[in-house]
């Protein structure tokens, strides 16, 4: 069964450093999402990207954070300069479609920083 | 603010039972519901979705919509000790292109 594959599993950062974070959505799927939880909370939606744009963004999305599709099977999150309080795990997940269809995540990355 | 509420738990259930795991959402408009489940320290996997017209029933699992009332429910039946888990509720907001989830409801299932 298609999957959605994140890498790497575990990043280990100092706090004011970049980090990227890589997800390869599922291959005839069009809309991509990235989501966080923080150790013991909820998962919460950061961004979701179609077409070629960001759809929609929550509060949590601030002028650090970016998205890309660099090519056509890699969808990656950026995050500039890393606070103590991005340790996450971040999930990428994709839909076929939106229209509240149902969408599959990946095994996470799990962010530490330092 | 779009709310998605669910009982955190633990919820204790002797295995071969039927586990009731139920969730509220504050959007009257909302047309399609998830339930996903996640064991500890991995991601959500889905496990379950219905729209807003009907019921629907895959193997074990059922899955529910009062929409009156709000609220989803999951009912897993002959409860096995791999179901132990935290499952989470979800729906779609806006247009549909994000999650809300709710905090999560962990189901243990005793032997």
């Amino acid at each position: 069964e298609p999957e959605v594959t994140q890498t790497p599993s575990h990043q280990v950062t100092q706090m004011g450093q970049e980090v990227i974070l890589r997800c390869v959505p599922i291959s005839n799927h069009l809309y991509f999402y990235w989501y966080r939880q923080i150790l013991g909370q909820k998962v919460e939606f950061l961004v979701s990207f179609y077409n070629n744009e960001i759809s929609e963004k929550s509060e949590i999305f601030d002028d650090q954070f970016s998205v890309e599709r660099p090519d056509g099977s890699n969808f990656t999150l950026k995050i500039r300069s890393t606070k103590l309080e991005d340790s996450a795990m971040y999930f990428c997940a994709s839909s076929e479609t939106g229209g509240g269809k149902p969408q599959h995540f990946g095994d996470g990355t799990r962010l530490s920083i330092l | 603010q779009k709310e998605v509420e669910q009982n955190s738990g633990p919820l204790s259930v002797p295995e071969g039972a039927i586990a009731s795991l139920n969730c509220t959402y504050s959007d009257r408009g909302s047309q399609s519901f998830f339930w996903y489940r996640q064991y500890s320290g991995k991601s959500p996997e889905l496990i379950m979705f219905i729209y807003s017209n009907g019921d629907k029933e895959d193997g074990r699992f059922t899955a529910q919509l009062n929409k009156a009332s709000q609220y989803v429910s999951l009912l897993i039946r002959d409860s096995q000790p791999s179901d132990s888990a935290t499952y989470l509720c979800a729906v779609p907001y806006s247009s549909a292109s994000k999650i809300i989830f709710g905090s999560g409801t962990r189901l243990s299932i005793r032997p």
